[in-house]
């Protein structure tokens, strides 16, 4: 089946570093990519969606400028988290969908993310 | 209102039991439905889609009702190794692949 692959897995760093994310399909072209955030005991929460090439689309209350996310080939998206704070601290996780009809999700393992 | 909503449990059932979890959704024009599984700090896993007609897998049926805007997911002759959060996923309208996940429902299975 699909394999996305995520790193770093985890990430302990000091507030006002910035953080970066790599999501990568590994045997499919991911013409889509999404970022999502999860808090303990909460659902994932989508942050936005990248397409291959062109500017991300944020969620509302998502700021573009401290999570940039780049999509500059089909198979690679990155999450940068920008001057990183102790609110920042959270799972975060990316899913790719091929193109076309294909509607199955294919997640990355998640990287937690802890700000001190 | 949430675009998706789930009970958030936990459901404690002994081993054996079956199970049922609702999902209720508010876009009405929603396209397709999915049941994740996700264990603890790790990423959801596909369970399986939702399909108009109903659909089973082993131990696991999902139902659609359209008209009143909910899904669900049974489970049978539950396992310990069932016990995990289970994600109802909802994507967006036609064009959009926005999907949606509801907060989850814990299930505990017991020895």
């Amino acid at each position: 089946g699909a394999v996305v692959s995520q790193h770093p897995s985890r990430v302990i760093c000091k507030s006002g570093t910035s953080v970066k994310i790599e999501c990568r399909s590994l045997d499919f072209q991911a013409t889509t990519m999404f970022w999502y955030r999860q808090f303990p005991k909460q659902s994932l929460m989508l942050m936005a969606t990248s397409n291959e090439g062109s500017k991300a689309t944020y969620e509302q209350g998502v700021e573009k400028d401290k999570f940039l996310i780049n999509h500059a080939s089909l198979t690679l998206s990155t999450l940068t988290v920008t001057s990183a704070h102790p609110e920042d601290s959270s799972f975060y996780i990316c899913s790719a969908k091929e193109g076309g009809s294909n509607e199955k999700l294919f997640f990355g393992s998640g990287t937690q993310l802890s700000v001190l | 209102r949430k675009e998706v909503e789930q009970d958030p449990g936990p459901f404690n059932v002994p081993e054996g039991a079956t199970v049922a979890f609702n999902c209720t959704y508010s876009n009405s024009a929603s396209q397709s439905f999915f049941w994740y599984r996700q264990d603890c700090r790790k990423e959801p896993k596909l369970l399986m889609s939702v399909y108009s007609s109903g659909n089973e897998d082993g131990r696991f049926t999902a139902q659609l009702n359209r008209a009143s805007q909910y899904i669900s997911l049974l489970i049978r002759d539950s396992k310990l190794s069932d016990s995990a959060t289970y994600l109802c996923v909802v994507r967006g309208t036609s064009g959009t692949y926005k999907y949606i996940f509801g907060t989850g429902t814990r299930l505990k299975v017991l020895a």
